[in-house]
């Protein structure tokens, strides 16, 4: 059974600084993503990485994947307040039907503070 | 413009009765999901549907109910065997179905929130 754990499920931390969240999965795959959600909101997709050692950047936003540490990041730089949010990772496996099911990470609570 | 719309929005439901709750497309996908959402939680995978006339269950489907009639519509109903269905409901689609090694992108409703009183 594919296990998808985040590290730290809350994170309070001050404008301006630079913090990381962690993804871990326990299963071989080269496909994760990355999803925002405000409060009492839906989820909107932030990125997807496809294949070991991908990259992507937004704004203050910086995911990474490494496909062999089962690992993936979501590097937040200079934080600001309008990156308040649950942010999720998910992993999608593949099986001999093509692409099923994402499982999702538990989130990560991030709270800007002034 | 295209999308997927829920509703209703807000329900509330007596113990002991059956719920259904509205998922519609219009993005042409294949695929559509159904995840439940508990405070500070993450998402579950309730049902599933790659292709229409053909459903899967997730992790947690004991009490749930989805048909697929139409490529546009994947509805859910919560029977009065799910003990616990207080929750926020997500609905979810993605363009590729079966057979297809691309990025499996979602793209969600704005979800319901369901309260048993």
């Amino acid at each position: 059974e594919l296990k998808v754990e985040q590290n730290p499920l809350f994170l309070s931390m001050q404008e301006g600084k630079n913090y990381t969240i962690y993804c871990n999965y326990s299963t071989t795959s080269d496909r994760l993503y990355w999803y925002r959600q405000d409060p009492g909101k839906s989820l909107e997709s932030l990125f997807v990485l496809l294949s070991n050692g991908a990259v992507k950047q937004e704004g203050r936003l910086m995911a990474s994947l490494d496909t062999k540490a089962r690992l993936s990041t979501l590097h937040i730089t200079a934080a600001v307040h309008d990156l308040s949010a649950t942010y999720f990772c998910a992993v999608d496996i593949t099986s001999n039907f093509g692409n099923e099911k994402l499982t999702f990470g538990t989130g990560t609570r991030l709270t800007i503070i002034p | 413009d295209g999308g997927i719309t829920q509703s209703p929005k807000y329900l509330f439901r007596k113990e002991g009765q059956n719920v259904t709750l509205s998922c519609e497309q219009n993005l042409n996908h294949d695929a559509m999901y159904w995840y439940r959402q508990d405070p500070g939680q993450g998402l579950r995978l309730i049902y599933y549907s790659q292709i229409v006339n053909d459903f899967q269950k997730g992790d947690i489907a004991e009490g749930y109910s989805v048909s697929r009639e139409k490529k546009e519509s994947f509805p859910l109903t919560v029977t009065s065997a799910q003990k616990n269905p207080t929750a926020f409901y997500l609905c979810a689609s993605s363009i590729f179905g079966r057979a297809h090694s691309g990025a499996n992108v979602l793209t969600f409703g704005a979800g319901s929130r369901l309260t048993v009183l």
